[in-house]
């Protein structure tokens, strides 16, 4: 089946703990990004990736790292998370730039 | 600078049509249309493109007026599957790949 794995579904952590949720796709895309979902502000992209090895900051960069090291994984990286990156996370590909997204099931993650 | 979404919420009773705008302070290239329902990820709509191409499903239809910078989402004979929030995305002109900048969305419920 075509689909966006995102890893974990769930995660409760700590202020400071580094942490990473992954993001798998087995469609061959080639563009892939990295969304967070807030009451009230919609989706805010945060990183995106044209292909391997590039990658290219959203609106919402701040205190988040990606890395592109094969066609199918895109793992959203928080170094040192802080409260304020409590949110909804969604990971989504497409065949190509500017074409249709299939999006993850998202990654509720809650910062205390 | 995200685009603006009007109205933020409509209530329609089943049958009855609904138009979604999306507007932008800045020349577009192209708008992306996604719904998303309670608790799911976003689905795919369309995707309209500066020169009039568009990509989508065939039962919704969308107008993109790029002197304007505005497009709009027609939702004919509403069903009661079409609630959800519906999320327009642009991508500036001016060539390169830019990412995405969604709305904050537009909650639409359909009643009975």
């Amino acid at each position: 089946e075509a689909q966006v794995t995102q890893n974990p579904r769930y995660l409760i952590t700590v202020t400071g703990k580094k942490l990473t949720v992954t993001c798998s796709q087995n469609m061959n895309h080639e563009y892939m990004s990295w969304y967070r979902q807030d009451p009230g502000l919609g989706l805010r992209q945060i990183y995106y990736s044209m292909n391997v090895e590039v990658t290219d900051k959203g609106d919402v960069p701040e205190g988040y790292k990606v890395s592109r090291k094969e066609k199918r994984n895109f793992p959203l990286i928080l170094e040192s998370p802080s409260p304020n990156q409590t949110s909804l996370y969604f990971c989504a590909s497409s065949p190509l730039y500017n074409t249709e997204a299939f999006f993850g099931q998202g990654t509720r993650l809650t910062v205390v | 600078q995200q685009p603006v979404q009007s109205p933020q919420a409509v209530i329609l009773r089943e049958g009855e049509d609904a138009v979604i705008n999306c507007s932008s302070s800045k020349a577009l290239y192209s708008v992306h249309w996604y719904r998303q329902k309670h608790g799911e990820a976003p689905v795919f709509l369309m995707i309209l493109l500066k020169g009039g191409e568009q990509k989508g499903h065939e039962k919704i239809s969308a107008s993109f007026n790029e002197k304007k910078q505005q497009s709009s989402l027609y939702l004919t004979a509403s069903q009661l599957s079409y609630s959800g929030t519906y999320f327009c995305g642009t991508e500036p002109s001016g060539g390169g790949a830019d990412g995405l900048t969604f709305g904050k969305g537009t909650h639409l419920i359909i009643q009975p």
